[in-house]
């Protein structure tokens, strides 16, 4: 089963903009991360933010958590061709201690030059 | 190691053919993970072992698949009776906390081929 489901499931921009990826799930959650997926690769971990975060930032990623909403929304600023991967938002879930990610379908981004 | 490294690469094995995956773990890594990725599709979750102890195995999708990790390190992921929808990219990964606590490092996946 699938916790998580990213919107849109496919995106193209151009380099230089601007992706914006969002994430809804179902339960109450510790932990949300997200991750990125190099065609025919294994996954690489982006970022973590905890369920009493609310903004994080890494280099060009930001991201924000609403846990009111049960979303989350990963942005990449001044995209650049290397950054075209699959994207994974993935959670965990509250008051069980140590379950494992259940991860979303993906959104798949395209930045062309 | 430097990181997780999962054998073989890739496998093509006739239905009904028993298969072992193999999955080394960064040394010291408490957590380790085994997920199910159809093409285009997101990890599914199969089950999770911390140190030699597997708390959830309730992915496996069926009593063909069996994993182990007896020594707390490396794991095997077994799948007995092959079927053609087995066929997937198998991901393991470790973490060197709990759950989802902290970041997963994933290895490169098997890619399994039933024919």
């Amino acid at each position: 089963s699938q916790q998580g489901e990213e919107d849109p499931q496919a995106l193209s921009i151009q380099e230089g903009e601007n992706a914006t990826m969002n994430c809804s799930y179902k339960t109450s959650i510790n932990n949300l991360q997200w991750y990125r997926q190099n065609s025919g690769r294994g996954l690489v971990h982006l970022i973590l933010i905890r369920s009493n975060e609310r903004e994080k930032h890494s280099g060009r990623l930001r991201v924000t958590l609403d846990t009111s909403k049960k979303s989350s929304s990963l942005l990449i600023t001044a995209s650049r061709a290397a950054d075209t991967a699959s994207y994974f938002c993935a959670t965990d879930e509250a008051n069980q201690a140590g379950t494992a990610l259940i991860f979303g379908k993906g959104t798949t981004l395209s930045v062309s030059s | 190691g430097a990181g997780v490294s999962q054998s073989p690469r890739y496998k093509v094995a006739k239905r009904g053919q028993d298969v072992a995956l193999r999955c080394d773990p960064i040394s010291g890594h408490v957590s380790l993970f085994w997920y199910q990725q159809a093409l285009g599709q997101g990890p599914e979750f199969l089950t999770y072992f911390q140190n030699e102890a597997q708390l959830d195995k309730s992915g496996l999708p069926s009593d063909r698949f069996f994993a182990e990790r007896p020594e707390g390190s490396v794991s095997t992921l077994k799948i007995q009776r092959t079927q053609q929808e087995d066929s997937a990219v198998y991901l393991c990964a470790s973490s060197g906390g709990r759950g989802g606590n902290y970041g997963y490092t994933f290895g490169s996946g098997t890619r399994l081929t039933v024919v």
